[in-house]
């Protein structure tokens, strides 16, 4: 069966410091992977996506990038955190059937807080 | 564009009630609907789903009709339970080059006893 492990689960970092957040899967393969953010009280909103090793794509500029050395990881990162960085944030991996049917499933989270 | 549009929350019901989450979406192809359940600090789960127009998705008591007419897939449950709350996201994909995962901005639902 397919998993998927996204650490750490918390995380409390200094305005200025780097961000290294990482998600992998197991169990399939050439998933579609996401990263996604939740600040407090809203909804999800999607960072990056990417369809396969090396492409990436983003939806918003921000202070982040995504990269995915390997098939089955997928890396959120940070130069410079800033305080609105804070939140939330999914990792998330679909596949799609022979029906064109996508199905996402999703990490536990990464609680974010940039003091 | 492709987007999906919730019901605004929060939503406080007793326990035994019934619940409707609206949901209606905006989308240039033919998606697959979803309903996504997220419990307090966890990621989200899949609740459930439907893949073409008139299908009816169900799990746990609760229930989604995929209407193509009206662009909706609202959520429903005819008696609410405690254990219920959570916040609930619609969401919808479309295979256009890439596969693509929409959100509804998601809805908070309190079940008082």
């Amino acid at each position: 069966s397919q998993t998927i492990h996204q650490w750490p689960a918390t995380l409390v970092q200094p305005v200025g410091s780097p961000l290294s957040l990482e998600c992998t899967v197991e169990g399939t393969s050439n998933p579609n992977l996401y990263w996604y953010r939740q600040a407090a009280g809203r909804g999800l909103q999607l960072l990056f996506y990417s369809v396969g090793i090396g492409q990436i794509s983003s939806e918003v500029p921000q202070n982040l990038s995504a990269s995915r050395p390997q098939d089955r990881q997928f890396i959120l990162s940070s130069k410079k955190l800033l305080l609105s960085d804070s939140g939330f944030y999914l990792c998330a991996w679909s596949f799609t059937n022979l029906w064109g049917s996508t199905e996402a499933f999703f990490g536990q989270g990464t609680r974010l807080t940039v003091v | 564009g492709n987007s999906v549009t919730q019901m605004e929350g929060p939503v406080t019901l007793s326990e035994e009630a019934f619940l409707t989450i609206n949901c209606t979406y905006t989308a240039t192809g033919y998606p697959s609907l979803f309903w996504y359940v997220q419990y307090p600090g966890e990621g989200l789960q899949l609740l459930l789903k439907a893949t073409k127009a008139d299908d009816k998705g169900s799990n746990k008591g609760f229930e989604a009709t995929y209407r193509k007419e009206t662009t909706s897939f609202h959520l429903e449950k005819g008696s609410v339970q405690v254990s219920d709350s959570a916040v609930y996201f619609c969401a919808l994909s479309l295979i256009q080059g890439a596969q693509k995962l929409v959100f509804g901005q998601g809805t908070r639902l309190t079940i008082n006893p």
